[in-house]
């Protein structure tokens, strides 16, 4: 079936690097690209950035430009999001998602299948 | 703007109809995409482009839109329908911001 796994959960100390990994199966890859959305504990969801899993054009969310990189390796049907200089307000559960519903002769924006999250924690 | 307003809490009695609206200068030219999350558990899709359901979501979940506000309406609420609710819409950069979120509490 069509799914997405993600790598477990990771405890970083403030001024660290995380690279949180998503592994895609049972569908074609590079025919979607991969959105990575976060949420901080208790707060809603906060949309990172996407990535094209067929040419890795990435468009990142302005607040995380310069911090963060979306990387994809086709080889492995794998998709990766690192995030540098880690803050406590970078404490959250990231997921990764599919960005993109086929609609036959139109291509929806809708997130249709998600990782199960990692869990992200910033502390000294 | 990219911002995307949710009311923060909604409620409904057990099998009335609830509307749950999102609004945002960019549902003017973009559809709206709505997304269900329980405690603990990954946000699941309902709603995309003008109202089309995935695969396995009830038929009590339908989406519309008018103007600025996009809508996801729940016709006879299920005590499992208790959850949030996220919408979600592209802009004009090609950024997807989420709304803030509206929980749902079932009566």
């Amino acid at each position: 079936q069509v799914q997405l796994v993600q790598s477990g959960a990771e405890v970083k100390k403030p001024g660290a690097s995380v690279k949180v990994s998503c592994k895609a199966s049972g569908y074609t890859f590079t025919s979607y690209g991969i959105s990575w959305v976060r949420q901080a504990p208790g707060q809603g969801l906060e949309w990172m950035g996407w990535i094209s899993a067929y040419n890795g054009n990435t468009n990142y969310a302005q607040k995380l430009q310069g911090r963060v990189t979306m990387t994809t390796d086709t080889s492995t049907s794998t998709a990766y999001m690192e995030l540098r200089s880690l803050r406590s307000d970078d404490t959250a559960v990231y997921y990764c998602a599919r960005d993109g519903v086929n609609g036959g002769d139109f291509w929806y924006d809708a997130f249709d299948i998600w990782g199960q999250g990692t869990m992200v924690t910033v502390s000294s | 703007s990219s911002e995307l307003t949710q009311d923060p809490a909604v409620s409904v009695a057990l099998g009335q109809t609830v509307r749950i609206t999102c609004q945002g200068d960019s549902l003017r030219s973009y559809y709206a995409s709505w997304y269900q999350q329980k405690p603990g558990q990954a946000p699941v899709l309902v709603i995309y482009g003008k109202n089309n359901r995935p695969s396995g979501i009830p038929d009590r979940f339908s989406g519309s839109s008018s103007g600025n506000t996009a809508s996801l309406t729940i016709t006879g609420a299920q005590a499992e329908d208790e959850a949030d609710y996220y919408c979600n819409s592209r802009d004009s950069s090609g950024n997807h911001p989420f709304g803030g979120g509206t929980k749902l509490t079932v009566l």
